[in-house]
């Protein structure tokens, strides 16, 4: 069955940065674009990015440009979200998350399955 | 930015009860729209997405309607394990997606 499974959870300090993997099986990994979001505390989603796994084109959401880099391995079929500078702010579960229609398709633009996330903690 | 607003942020319901959360966007978003349930420690599940479309597996009790820029979340009779809280999330503007700020159902 289809599954992501992530990294597991970090603890970093101010000004660092976090490097967050998530690995992909049982499907075709280069057919289906991903996307990070992540949850603060107690509070709602927000969307970071989204990576085309064939070519390795990105696109990042305007809050988190210039600090997000997302990478993938075609061999292990895993992607990789890193995170620069971080602050008590980005104290957060990331997910990472697949759309269920391949290529890019806005108009099936959901997110199934999930991966099981990752706490980052940023602490002085 | 599309803005995704819901309401209410968190309610009390018993067992049994029909409950409605309503999902607002800050323009129209066609049937773009999708719902999750996150329970706590676990990652958001797809409840329905095309506003209406029932995802596999997910029972009847869940359903959707809307479109443009109103859309509301049906559970028909709520369970115990219903307990959670839910998500809308608007695609229209993909790959950037926007998602409302939550809604909580408690046990009353």
């Amino acid at each position: 069955q289809v599954q992501l499974v992530q990294s597991g959870a970090e603890v970093k300090k101010p000004g660092a940065s976090v490097k967050v993997s998530c690995k992909a099986s049982g499907y075709t990994f280069t057919s289906y674009y991903m996307h990070w979001v992540r949850q603060a505390p107690g509070q709602g989603l927000e969307w970071m990015g989204i990576i085309n796994p064939s070519g390795g084109s990105t696109s990042y959401a305007q809050k988190f440009q210039g600090r997000v880099t997302m990478t993938r391995d075609t061999s292990t079929s895993t992607v990789y979200m890193e995170l620069s500078s971080l602050r008590s702010e980005d104290t957060a579960v990331y997910y990472c998350a697949t759309t269920s229609t391949p290529g890019y398709s806005s108009s099936s633009g959901w997110f199934d399955p999930w991966g099981q996330g990752t706490l980052v903690t940023v602490s002085s | 930015a599309i803005r995704m607003t819901q309401s209410p942020s968190s309610l009390s319901a018993s067992t049994g009860d029909r409950v409605t959360i309503t999902c607002r966007a800050s323009q129209g978003i066609s049937s773009y729209l999708a719902w999750y349930q996150q329970k706590p420690g676990k990652a958001p599940k797809l409840l329905i997405y095309a506003a209406s479309t029932l995802q596999s597996g997910v029972p009847s009790r869940f359903s959707g309607s809307g479109s443009g820029t109103d859309f509301t979340l049906t559970i028909s009779c709520l369970q115990s394990e219903d307990f959670a809280t839910y998500y809308c999330q608007q695609y229209y503007s993909y790959p950037s997606v926007a998602f409302g700020q939550g809604t909580k159902v408690e046990i009353k």
